[in-house]
Parts: structure tokens; sequence; C-alpha cells
């Protein structure tokens, strides 16, 4: 199977900053999702995006699947904001979906 | 549409007993569900896939005798932790896809957090 790696394992923003998280996968994909896990551990679904470019309020983000990678990008972030980011790919023939190891976004007031 | 529900949410039990967890899609037919298992501060492991009328196939390192998963219909799969001990506490999560297109994204459920004290 594919294997999924986060940049940065860590981001601390002040309310109001904007923040890129990046995601590399080593094969190509057929499915990618971003994932916002709050603090009760529910895993909110922000992005099915296996390729090209959405957007979704503050959030978007971006799939080049050529160059095996994602970006995830926040807006004017809030500090509702925090928790931990997960992206998720699937490919390399296998149809699990394998997840990185996250981005723990901070945002202060 | 494409909801995910898992139960129970949270569940305490006593070291050397049984602990069931269901996982149904309200409003699909999933054919295929995965179970994942989360400890504190880290990411998602996948455990195993569920195929409804088929045994389940196992990552490797995860026991299936311990892990007990069926997935008799095409809206419900079951994990089975049998005879939980303390290093068994952690956060399991099934998924789902929603529609038997291989590219298709997968629905979560809520999560059971499992304390086996």
């Amino acid at each position: 199977g594919i294997q999924v790696e986060q940049s940065p394992p860590d981001l601390i923003l002040q309310e109001g900053a904007n923040s890129t998280l990046r995601c590399n996968f080593s094969d190509s994909v057929n499915n990618l999702q971003w994932f916002h896990q709050n603090p009760w551990g529910q895993l909110i679904n922000l992005f099915y995006i296996p390729s090209g470019t959405k957007q979704n309020g503050r959030l978007s983000a971006t799939t080049v699947a050529t160059e095996r990678y994602s970006l995830l990008y926040i807006s004017s972030s809030q500090t509702t904001d925090s928790g931990v980011y997960f992206c998720a790919g699937r490919g390399g023939g296998s149809e699990k979906l394998v997840f990185g190891k996250g981005t723990k976004l901070t945002v202060n007031p | 549409g494409a909801v995910v529900s898992q139960h129970p949410s949270r569940v305490i039990c006593k070291s050397g007993t049984s602990v069931k967890i269901e996982c149904r899609s309200l409003d699909f037919q999933a054919t295929t569900m995965f179970w994942y298992r989360q400890f504190p501060k880290q990411s998602l492991m996948l455990m195993a896939t569920s195929n409804e009328g088929s045994k389940a196939t196992y990552e490797q390192g995860v026991e299936k005798d311990k892990f007990l998963i069926n997935h008799a219909s095409l809206t419900l799969s079951t994990l089975t932790v049998t005879s939980a001990h303390p290093e068994d506490s952690s956060f399991y999560i099934c998924s789902a896809r929603g529609d038997l297109s291989y590219n298709s994204p997968l629905h979560f459920g809520n999560g059971t957090r499992l304390t086996v004290t």
C-alpha cells in the first residue's frame, strides 16, 4: 500500500492567520480525503479530492496527482479550527485508505 | 446522505469481558466496511476490511480471534473485542464506502471509545 506523510506535525496560529497543510503520498492515488478530527474524536470529512481544486468557505484543497501531493488551505483561521487534520489516500492497487500522522493545529485567540 | 452510525459511543468494561461495537450504514448499502483503531495522539490504523457475507481480512499484527468481525448484511458490521484487557483500551472507528465505485469517498462513524478496567 501507499505511504502518506503530512507536514507540519504541529502548527500554532493566531486567529485570523492563514495556513497551508501538506500531504505527500508515495504512489498515485485514486482517492484522497482530508478530515478534521474534533476533540471528541469525530472525523469530519472536509474534502474528497483525488485531483484538482475544491473550495468550501474558508477552506480549500488542491491535489496535484502527477506530483503526488495535496494541500489544504485554511484562511482567516478561527479558534474552532483547532484540532487534528488528517489526509488519507488510497492507491497503489489497494482498496485500503491509509492515513497520515496528522497535523495538530492550534489557533489562539 | 451517506451516514454511518456507530454504537456505542463510549463503553467501559471489566477485564475478561467481551464488547460488541456496531457500525451501520443508514441510507446506503455498504458491501465493504473498514475498522480502524486510534491510540491517543496517534493516527488511525486500519485493523481489518469487512466484506458482506465473507470473512474479514485482517491487517498484519491484528489478532483475528481477539477482534471478531461480522458483516452479515449490507448495512451492518460488528466488531467484538473478546476477553478484553486494558491494552485494548482505544478509540475504534468504522467506515464504509457509499457506492460500489472503487473511486468514491469513505464515510466514517463517530467512533467508540473503549476503556477496559
